[in-house]
């Protein structure tokens, strides 16, 4: 059983370029939800799914797009990096309470 | 505003010592609380949960949490940490029907051999 994967694990964009990190889970879950980790400030959310076909802002969702094509697949984008957003990236998905993580994709910005 | 604090940013603890870490919340409603343990390089992994019940909650690795509504509390124990104990640990809240969470900022615990 797989549970979250995300790819890829690592990524250097330079300013500028876009790119799309992928979270599947096979578990069937109806939300899913993208993250992003900075030393010192927890987690905080970017963008959310309740289900195929939604996505919802979250805390922090400037500079980022999400689709949700497929329940079992949401992608993050990032259309024109920017060093603030140099982080690590962790999807998860949910039956309803508690979240499944994904290990994360780490992402730097030059 | 809601809010979740973990005032102790780093807590260093001998193997075989006890352990409490501490998480403060702020919610208006009956808290849905979490402790999530994260290993360096790796995912977060739930610990344990409160949604109603028993206010003393049992979690994996022999760690356990009590919920204060009274100190709007949601403080971590664990009796005796071991070496593989070390990570870092997050208290979370869910705030809404979606399930969205506040984390807390997270305290890194490190073990004393």
């Amino acid at each position: 059983n797989a549970g979250v994967t995300q790819t890829p694990k690592f990524r250097v964009l330079k300013t500028g370029q876009s790119m799309t990190l992928l979270c599947a889970q096979d578990m069937n879950h109806e939300y899913m939800y993208w993250y992003r980790q900075d030393p010192g400030m927890g987690l905080r959310l970017i963008h959310y799914s309740v289900g195929e076909g939604t996505t919802a802002k979250g805390e922090v969702p400037d500079g980022y797009n999400v689709s949700r094509l497929k329940k079992q697949n949401f992608l993050l984008g990032l259309e024109s990096a920017a060093p603030s957003q140099t982080s690590v990236y962790f999807c998860a998905s949910s039956p309803a309470g508690e979240l499944f993580f994904g290990e994360g994709s780490r992402l730097t910005v030059l | 505003a809601q809010s979740v604090t973990q005032p102790d940013i780093h807590i260093t603890v001998s193997e075989g010592a006890s352990l409490e870490l501490r998480c403060n919340y702020s919610y208006g409603a009956t808290p849905y609380l979490f402790w999530y343990v994260q290993s360096p390089g790796q995912g977060l992994q739930l610990l344990l949960k409160y949604f109603s019940g028993d206010t003393l909650v049992q979690g994996i690795k022999g760690f356990e949490a009590e919920f204060k509504r009274s100190q709007s509390s949601f403080n971590l124990r664990k009796p005796s940490v071991h070496w593989s104990d070390a990570a870092e640990y997050f208290c979370a809240v869910v705030v809404d029907s979606n399930y969205q969470l506040i984390w807390g900022a997270g305290t890194k615990l490190i073990i004393k051999p």
